[in-house]
């Protein structure tokens, strides 16, 4: 089945680490995102990225990084810059057609 | 600047009642529409979608949309609601100009009573 694999599902981290999300897809679509979501904050965009080799920050991309060295691949670190890490993290990738955007399961982060 | 507007945050009926969930949205021409639904720690799952033609359009689990451009509102309705269907609701908007940012809401939060 095609789709979109975030991992891990929990993940806890010490303040002062870098931590990196993962997130695959084998649907081929060219474009990815990476999505962070606090309650009541609806889901704000960190990066994406449309295509291999290619991405832009988002509005909040502070305290993030990404690669898109590969078309089915988007890792997400965060960096021990970014002030208030703990989230839940949604990695997203649509096609060339302008349609829907798919989701993964996301990736709950918490500092400890 | 473009923005999605859902004004409730939290929404309360009954099993078997209907349901008007609102979204507004400010830009400057018709982008591409959507309603995603998405359960407690889980991904968003797409209900229904709007680029052009027929103005109410029709989704999946017994959802619909309607576009009006007048009021620049894309509400997603139910005529009876079951309990499964309570989750967190966003409107998100594509604009139709060639860039790939979604723009979200903020959400909206659905409780069902038994």
């Amino acid at each position: 089945d095609g789709g979109i694999t975030q991992s891990p599902k929990y993940l806890f981290r010490k303040e002062g680490q870098n931590v990196t999300l993962s997130c695959e897809q084998n649907l081929n679509h060219d474009a990815m995102y990476w999505y962070r979501q606090d309650p009541g904050q609806g889901l704000r965009l960190i990066y994406y990225s449309q295509i291999v080799n290619d991405f832009q920050k988002g509005d909040i991309a502070e305290g993030y990084s990404v690669s898109r060295e590969k078309k089915e691949s988007f890792p997400l670190t965060v960096t021990s810059a970014q002030k208030n890490p703990t989230a839940f993290y949604l990695c997203a990738s649509r096609n060339r057609d302008y349609t829907e955007a798919f989701f993964g399961q996301g990736t709950r982060l918490t500092v400890v | 600047a473009q923005s999605v507007t859902q004004p409730d945050i939290h929404i309360t009926v009954s099993e078997g009642a209907s349901l008007e969930l609102r979204c507004n949205y400010s830009y400057g021409a018709t982008p591409y529409l959507f309603w995603y639904v998405q359960s407690p720690g889980q991904g968003l799952q797409l209900l229904l979608k709007y680029f052009s033609g027929d103005t109410l359009v029709q989704g999946i689990k017994g959802f619909e949309a309607e576009f009006k451009r007048s009021q620049s509102s894309f509400n997603l309705r139910k005529p009876s609601v079951h309990w499964s269907d309570a989750a967190e609701y966003f409107c998100a908007v594509l604009p139709a100009s060639g860039t790939y940012k979604y723009i979200f809401g903020t959400g909206t939060r659905l409780k069902v009573l038994a």
